[in-house]
């Protein structure tokens, strides 16, 4: 079945460094896929999506790119901020189900000043 | 404000009581889900209903009780739980057939059972 795996956290970093959250997924057919960000005390947010293969979402100077040759969509972002410190989801949907998202199992970032 | 909204966001029970968890969405989505939050464990769907039916049921024990009267309601009745039900709710819908948009969650229900 569909699976996601993405780097175990957490991961802490100062401000300004650069991010990187690796992910990489199991799929039949052609999934769309998301980054979704959850803060604290809060539900999951939408981050960026990609829908086809070579798409990059972006959104907030986060960026990833849909790669199919490597099934990875690898969160990056130039120059965190504390206020980017959240909990960060990699999930699919499509490829062998209809319409359920399956999601890794989240990845806790934390930006120390 | 998400367009999904849960109610209550906190809510501390007995391992005897019976109480009701509240999603709503005016989003027109046709596609509603319940997942459970623990710390430390993935995310796990637990129920998906499609068009007010219900499509998917993961293995949920039966002290957890899902409703949808309609497209843009979703309940959720808990009764007799256990310590370990204890964790975060979360709500979404999307779009039936538009599966490339994602979902749109609730701030979901913080759950203890005492």
């Amino acid at each position: 079945g569909d699976s996601v795996t993405q780097m175990e956290g957490p991961v802490t970093l100062s401000e300004e460094a650069f991010l990187t959250i690796n992910c990489t997924y199991t799929a039949t057919g052609y999934p769309s896929l998301f980054w979704y960000v959850q803060y604290p005390g809060e539900g999951l947010q939408l981050l960026l999506k990609a829908t086809k293969a070579d798409d990059k979402g972006s959104n907030k100077g986060f960026e990833a790119t849909y790669r199919k040759e490597t099934t990875s969509f690898h969160l990056e972002k130039g120059s965190v901020q504390v206020s980017d410190s959240a909990v960060y989801f990699c999930a699919l949907s499509g490829g062998g189900s209809n319409y359920k998202l399956t999601f890794g199992k989240g990845t806790l970032l934390t930006v120390n000043p | 404000e998400t367009g999904v909204t849960q109610t209550p966001r906190h809510l501390v029970m007995g391992m005897t009581n019976k109480k009701s968890l509240k999603c709503e969405q005016h989003l027109g989505h046709n596609a509603m889900y319940w997942y459970k939050q623990s710390a430390k464990k993935p995310l796990e769907l637990m129920f998906v209903y499609n068009f007010k039916e219900q499509t998917e049921n993961n293995s949920v024990p039966s002290r957890f009780s899902p409703e949808c009267p309609n497209s843009s309601h979703l309940f959720l009745h808990l009764h007799t739980l256990q310590p370990e039900d204890s964790a975060l709710y979360l709500c979404a819908s999307s779009p039936e057939s538009t599966v490339s948009y994602g979902y749109t969650f609730g701030s979901g229900t913080r759950l203890t059972v005492v």
